[in-house]
């Protein structure tokens, strides 16, 4: 049973460049959140993603977006970058736990995607 | 809104000893609460948690208990080894956004 992969691990950018990141859930689970996690820091909820829409959000700008596929993988864009967006990206998986949309439920993490803005 | 406060890391300790990292959260209602560990160069992975007021999680030798009185969820393991040796983040379910703390890095020297 695969937990949830992300791609890539590691990439490096340059300032006002745009990036893709990939997450594919954990076999079972139908919810994609994705988190910020800056160097020394816990990771920030950037949003979540439900039946192909996004269903909460973080405090993060519009040049963060996502989109959610049918098979519930997930991507993350961020466009127009900047030094301080380097960080490493978690997504996470879950079951919807039908509570009104309440994060009460467990998460499945992936290894997360590395990114460096030069 | 809501928030989740560790304390400051990193915490040293030899090889079988007691260890006790605190975290306390405010949150509207009662939260489902965790901890999970990271390992240098990997993910999150859940370590134990608590749904409710009193419940007591535990995995692999650690422990918390959920308290509702001091709004605490103090991770304890009795003697700790060097492979626990990693960063731990608290968390709270909240509302509608999970949110963690910043993280308490674990070194256990032999």
């Amino acid at each position: 049973d695969a937990g949830v992969t992300q791609s890539p691990t590691h990439l490096i950018k340059t300032r006002g460049q745009q990036v893709t990141l990939r997450c594919s859930p954990k076999s079972g689970h139908d919810t994609v959140s994705w988190y910020q996690q800056a160097l020394g820091q816990g990771p920030q909820f950037i949003f979540q993603y439900y039946e192909e829409e996004e269903r909460q959000r973080g405090n993060f700008p519009d040049r963060f977006s996502g989109h959610q596929f049918p098979n519930y993988s997930s991507e993350l864009n961020v466009n127009a970058l900047l030094l301080g967006d380097s960080a490493l990206y978690l997504c996470a998986s879950s079951f919807y736990s039908g509570t009104g949309g309440k994060n009460t439920g467990e998460l499945f993490f992936g290894e997360g995607s590395r990114l460096t803005v030069l | 809104g809501n928030s989740v406060t560790q304390m400051e890391g990193p915490v040293t300790l030899s090889e079988e000893a007691f260890l006790t990292i605190n975290c306390t959260y405010t949150a509207t209602g009662y939260p489902s609460l965790f901890w999970y560990v990271q390992y240098p160069g990997e993910g999150l992975q859940l370590l134990l948690k608590a749904t409710k007021a009193d419940d007591k999680g535990s995995n692999k030798g650690f422990e918390a208990t959920y308290r509702k009185e001091t709004t605490s969820f103090h991770l304890e393991k009795g003697s700790v080894q060097v492979s626990d040796s990693a960063v731990y983040f608290c968390r709270s379910g909240g509302s509608y956004i999970p949110t963690f703390g910043r993280g308490t890095s674990l070194i256990v020297h032999p």
